[in-house]
């Protein structure tokens, strides 16, 4: 099973300020990655699929990279809808795995 | 618009069965793949289950393997994910989604019901 480890747990920011998450998984997923933002009370929305495409709606402050192990979900510039957590999902093999998130939130 | 609703949660007896389903709307339902993805209270996302577009290859998580059945009428536009044997471990809100971008990377999902597994 591929491990998603997602870092920080936690993070701390002002609106405005720049957020960068990270998610490292246990075997290469080549750009098998995608990105989800749940707030409470909702289901998750999909930000990026593949490592850097953005899906349908989303705000260009988010952007993904990354390949292989390593990848980032970056927000340029927090908005106050953006306060949330994040998960990161593979799809290159079964069972499909999520990381176990990143808490944004205000301080 | 494409819609995904769920129905079926429930509170339930360790032991007990029961069937959630989900009815989507809005894209040519036979057409793809369908998912069920769960969360505990206060944790993180969990695949369960994935359905191929004909129904022909299904795939669990290994917990649920041998008590979970996932199904589709794709004449209905509805699918489906019969739980037997339920334990508490399996009390979660269970979304259904699916993929019309990017295989297996959710883009749509139900808005969740809620099973309780408990005495």
């Amino acid at each position: 099973e591929i491990v998603l480890t997602q870092s920080p747990a936690t993070l701390s920011l002002s609106p405005g300020e720049s957020a960068t998450l990270s998610c490292r998984a246990s075997q290469s997923v080549s750009s098998y990655l995608a990105w989800y933002q749940q707030k409470p009370g909702q289901a998750p929305r999909l930000l990026i699929y593949d490592a850097s495409n953005r899906a349908t709606g989303i705000p260009a402050r988010f952007s993904g990279s990354g390949s292989g192990t390593d990848f980032t979900l970056t927000i340029s510039s927090l908005e106050p809808e953006d306060f949330a957590i994040y998960y990161c999902q593979q799809r290159v093999y079964w069972p499909l795995t999520f990381g176990g998130g990143t808490k944004v939130e205000i301080k | 618009e494409v819609q995904l609703l769920e129905s079926g949660g429930d509170f339930v007896q360790p032991g007990g069965s029961l069937r959630l389903s989900c009815a989507a709307s809005g894209f040519t339902f036979s057409n793809y793949a369908m998912y069920w993805v769960r969360q505990a209270p206060g944790k993180g996302l969990k695949w369960v289950s994935s359905i191929s577009a004909g129904g022909g290859n299904t795939y669990y998580t290994d917990s649920v393997k041998g008590r979970f059945t996932i199904s589709r009428d794709n004449s209905k536009n509805t699918f489906y994910l019969q739980m037997h044997s339920l334990r508490a471990e399996d009390t979660a809100v269970y979304y259904c989604a699916t993929a019309l971008g990017s295989y297996s990377h959710f883009d749509y999902w139900g808005q969740g019901t809620l099973v309780t597994v408990s005495s």
